[in-house]
């Protein structure tokens, strides 16, 4: 199975702040990564996906880059609704594989 | 409204058996591949099993083979999941999926999830 490794596991921030999270793969996945947010008690909803489209409705300052094993997701001025959790998720192949997650706590 | 309710949930014993339901409404269910993916207590997300539009196609969590089955009843727009042989480790809240992709996953509508216990 590909392993998917966040980093960093968690990181506090500030409003404002410009956050990034990567995500790396065990093996190349092309493009095939998603971008996943959670919330305490509530279900993940999808970010982005294709390592770097933007799910219609998600605010731009989340974006995505990356392709083959190294892969990105950034914020680019933090508000006070990103609080969250974030997963990656390769569908390159099975089992699909989340990363472990990146909780983002308010500094 | 689009929409995925599960159902089915609750305490149960080791070696035991559930079936969790997930109701889908807004949306021609048929043409969608379904997923489960369930959450351990204070831990990440796991996928568990997808099931193509028409349940051709079938894939599932190295772990849960044997003791997992997914099905679909698209006349009743509803995916299901039986889970055999409970162990402890598949205590977790169980989340229904909407995969919109075609090329790519598309998680796009997710259940509010069921809870399943195992515990003697």
């Amino acid at each position: 199975a590909i392993q998917m490794t966040q980093s960093p596991s968690s990181l506090s921030a500030s409003v404002g702040d410009r956050v990034t999270i990567t995500c790396r793969a065990s093996q190349g996945i092309r493009n095939d990564l998603g971008w996943y947010q959670q919330k305490p008690g509530k279900a993940p909803k999808l970010l982005i996906f294709a390592a770097s489209s933007l799910k219609s409705g998600v605010p731009s300052r989340f974006s995505g880059s990356g392709s083959g094993t190294d892969f990105t997701l950034t914020i680019s001025s933090l508000q006070p609704e990103d609080f969250a959790t974030y997963y990656c998720l390769q569908d390159y192949n099975y089992p699909r594989t989340f990363g472990q997650g990146t909780k983002v706590e308010i500094k | 409204e689009v929409q995925l309710v599960e159902s089915g949930g609750g305490l149960v014993q080791p070696g035991g058996s559930l079936r969790l339901s997930c109701a889908a409404s807004g949306f021609t269910f048929s043409s969608y591949w379904m997923m489960w993916v369930r959450q351990a207590p204070g831990q990440g997300l796991e996928w568990v099993a997808n099931i193509k539009e028409d349940g051709s196609l079938k894939y599932y969590l190295d772990s849960v083979k044997g003791r997992f089955t997914i099905s679909r009843d698209d006349a009743k727009n509803s995916l299901y999941l039986q889970i055999d042989s409970l162990r402890v480790e598949d205590t977790a809240v169980y989340y229904c999926v909407r995969d919109s992709g075609s090329q790519y996953d598309v998680l796009d509508i997710w259940g509010q999830g069921t809870m399943v216990t195992v515990s003697s």
